[in-house]
């Protein structure tokens, strides 16, 4: 079955700078690829999302790039703030069955001040 | 407001003893989905409804794990017989689900803290 693999676990920067998030994917049938921000004890937010038809997306400070050959996609966060301090979760699904994802094991960002 | 809906907020039991989580899904979304969450861990499958019927049981970790859904709407998740590896974070989900043959951003509830002593 689909296996999403993410990295790194956990990834600290400083206020500022750049963050990237990778996961890999193992079912080239995959076509869809959500990314969910989560902080402690609150629900899963989708925070940007792609579609195997394009390369990269992008919304403000974040964007996702997809590499369909290397069957891997990648979140990037610029300029960080304290505020997207959480755990980022990658998934994948594949069309015609009804949507479900699988996800990532997470990674934990911390955004020093 | 609208988003989806998950009761109870926590439930602590006994082993052994059954328990029904519930979901109340986005108004006039036809799919749901059901996933769990243990500490420090990815999100993991359970099962999957469009409408009424569950074409998609395969993420059920036992025949424990049961799950219905009436009137398109509300879903109930029951775990019988509970172990304390049951503990975790039950996470409810839904989309539009009006285009089968693409995927459709998921929206998740804020979950059922289960806890078994």
């Amino acid at each position: 079955g689909e296996n999403v693999e993410q990295h790194p676990s956990t990834l600290s920067v400083q206020e500022g700078d750049s963050a990237v998030i990778k996961c890999t994917y193992s079912d080239s049938a995959s076509n869809y690829f959500p990314w969910y921000k989560q902080e402690l004890g609150k629900r899963p937010q989708l925070i940007i999302d792609i579609r195997s038809n394009v390369g990269e997306k992008k919304d403000q400070r974040i964007a996702v790039t997809l590499n369909k050959t290397a069957k891997h996609f990648s979140l990037h966060i610029t300029e960080t703030q304290p505020e997207d301090s959480a755990v980022y979760f990658c998934a994948a699904s594949r069309r015609n069955q009804g949507g479900k994802l699988i996800f990532g094991q997470g990674t934990e960002l911390s955004v020093k001040p | 407001g609208a988003g989806v809906s998950q009761s109870p907020s926590n439930k602590v039991t006994e082993k052994g003893k059954d328990v029904e989580l519930r979901c109340d899904p986005i108004s006039g979304h036809t799919a749901l989905y059901w996933y769990r969450q243990s500490l420090g861990q990815g999100l993991e499958f359970l099962i999957y409804f469009q409408g009424n019927s569950a074409p998609d049981k395969s993420g059920l970790p036992s025949d424990r794990f049961s799950a219905e859904r009436t009137g398109g709407s509300v879903s109930t998740l029951t775990i019988q017989r509970t172990q304390q590896e049951d503990s975790a974070v039950y996470l409810c989900a839904s989309s539009p689900g009006t285009d089968l043959s693409s995927n459709q951003p998921q929206h998740f509830g804020d979950g059922t803290r289960l806890s078994i002593l």
